[in-house]
């Protein structure tokens, strides 16, 4: 089972930051928080991952609570291409370290 | 570099038929992974390999499937016989080891009537 829980569904206006909240309260401490997105009929993307720190890429940023418990995936200026689905997944880092369980997720919408 | 490539996006077979899909993983990476995924069921992991060994293949559903991995550019995914239900779309992914994120393919819909 996914150790993750997220919303199933979020609206954002384009151009607007989206906030994708996960919950992972069973965290353990080698285990990080990645999250991947699939856009309708493509394969998941990664987009970001993180130990305790907050990330930022290219892509999005990462904001993990001091707790571990909690983080947010932040895409600062939504477009209609970021339409899709969004999973938080915790494991262990690097391909040894346990595989990429999928849970629901949730579709985030982007509208004009 | 080309990713993950699964040459066909569509199979359709018929009932009974044997079905081979294929994967060639990006170029040094020496995890290969297959999922599965359904409307019903969401992303399955099916069996992954490390250096071309499989590694764990609980998510395998029946012994009508099999995988190989014969070299580090190439694997397959056989189902003998196929069914109606396993219709889906299978992803084939790799990484490796050092490497924080997988890289997917597009993906093989396969419909068996």
């Amino acid at each position: 089972d996914a150790k993750t829980t997220q919303p199933p569904s979020m609206d954002c206006a384009e151009g607007r930051a989206a906030n994708l909240p996960c919950n992972h309260s069973t965290i353990s401490g080698n285990e990080y928080v990645y999250w991947y997105r699939q856009i309708h009929s493509q394969g998941p993307q990664y987009i970001i991952h993180g130990l305790k720190n907050n990330e930022t890429n290219e892509m999005a940023s990462l904001i993990i609570t001091e707790d571990r418990k909690s983080s947010t995936l932040i895409l600062p200026h939504a477009t209609l291409r970021d339409t899709a689905v969004y999973y938080c997944i915790v494991r262990g880092y690097g391909g040894s370290q346990g595989n990429l369980i999928f849970g629901k997720g949730t579709k985030l919408s982007v509208k004009p | 570099d080309a990713g993950v490539i699964q040459s066909t996006r569509h199979e359709v077979t018929e009932m009974g038929q044997e079905v081979t899909l294929r994967c060639k993983p990006i170029s040094g990476h020496d995890y290969l992974f297959w999922y599965r995924q359904t409307m019903m069921r969401g992303l399955e992991l099916l069996i992954y390999f490390n250096n071309n060994v499989p590694i764990d293949d609980s998510g395998m559903p029946e012994d009508r499937f099999s995988a190989k991995m014969p070299n580090a550019s190439f694997s397959t995914l056989k189902i003998q016989p196929s069914e109606p239900r396993d219709s889906a779309v299978y992803f084939c992914a790799s990484s490796s080891a050092g490497g924080a994120g997988y890289t997917f393919g597009s993906g093989t819909r396969l419909t068996v009537v």
